[in-house]
């Protein structure tokens, strides 16, 4: 069964450094998303990305992230500069498609990223 | 605002049917009524979706009521594997996926 995998499981930085999550979604999905889920509390919308490029962020989504599709398998999400608070498990998801039968969002497994 | 409102915990014996309740008495004609799961510290997971017919999968039956107004996703024999927390969304097939509080399931041996 096709899934959605995150690499790496885990990633431990130094406040202050720069982080990049990684992401393979379904090969023939077409939407992407991250997610974040800060421990005890709900899972979070951050960004979604279609044709190349953001379709809709969050107000969590701000100057500090960003997401790319370096090529045509990997999806990625960078924070530049960490902050403590950004510890949290973030969830990468991909669709098929919007409009169609088969609209459910896949989601990986997760990184969990502390900060320290 | 919220779209759905859900019971924050529940109980189900092992072997019985779990119901789960939710409510979305502002669902507009072209949103869907979506669950989802998370065991614990694991991605969440897909279950099923319906419009306005009652659907069954693998995994579960959606019981959507006439009005629409409100649903009942059931798992016929849960199992120690189906505690999790639970969420309703109500969506257009087109939205991104966005997540309230669920309902935690405890299933007890």
């Amino acid at each position: 069964e096709p899934e959605v995998t995150q690499t790496p499981s885990h990633q431990v930085t130094q406040m202050g450094q720069e982080v990049i999550l990684r992401c393979v979604p379904i090969s023939n999905h077409l939407y992407f998303y991250w997610y974040r889920q800060i421990l005890g509390q709900k899972v979070e919308f951050l960004v979604s990305f279609y044709n190349n490029e953001i379709s809709e962020k969050s107000e969590i989504f701000d100057d500090q992230f960003s997401v790319e599709r370096p090529d045509g398998s990997n999806f990625t999400l960078k924070i530049r500069s960490t902050k403590l608070e950004d510890s949290a498990m973030y969830f990468c998801a991909s669709s098929e498609s919007v409009g169609q039968p088969n609209t459910e969002a896949f989601f990986g497994q997760g990184t969990r990223l502390t900060v320290v | 605002d919220a779209k759905t409102t859900q019971p924050p915990s529940m109980d189900c014996a092992e072997g019985r049917a779990a119901n789960l309740p939710c409510n979305h008495s502002t669902i507009s004609g072209n949103e869907y009524v979506y669950w989802y799961r998370q065991i614990h510290s694991q991605g969440p997971q897909y279950i099923i979706h319906g419009l306005k017919n009652n659907e069954t999968n693998e995994m579960a039956s959606l019981i959507i009521t006439e009005d629409r107004k409100s649903s009942t996703l059931i798992l016929p024999h849960a199992t120690l594997r189906d505690t999790a927390v639970y969420y309703c969304i109500v969506k257009a097939s087109y939205d991104k996926v966005i997540f309230g509080p669920g309902t935690s399931l405890s299933v007890i041996p």
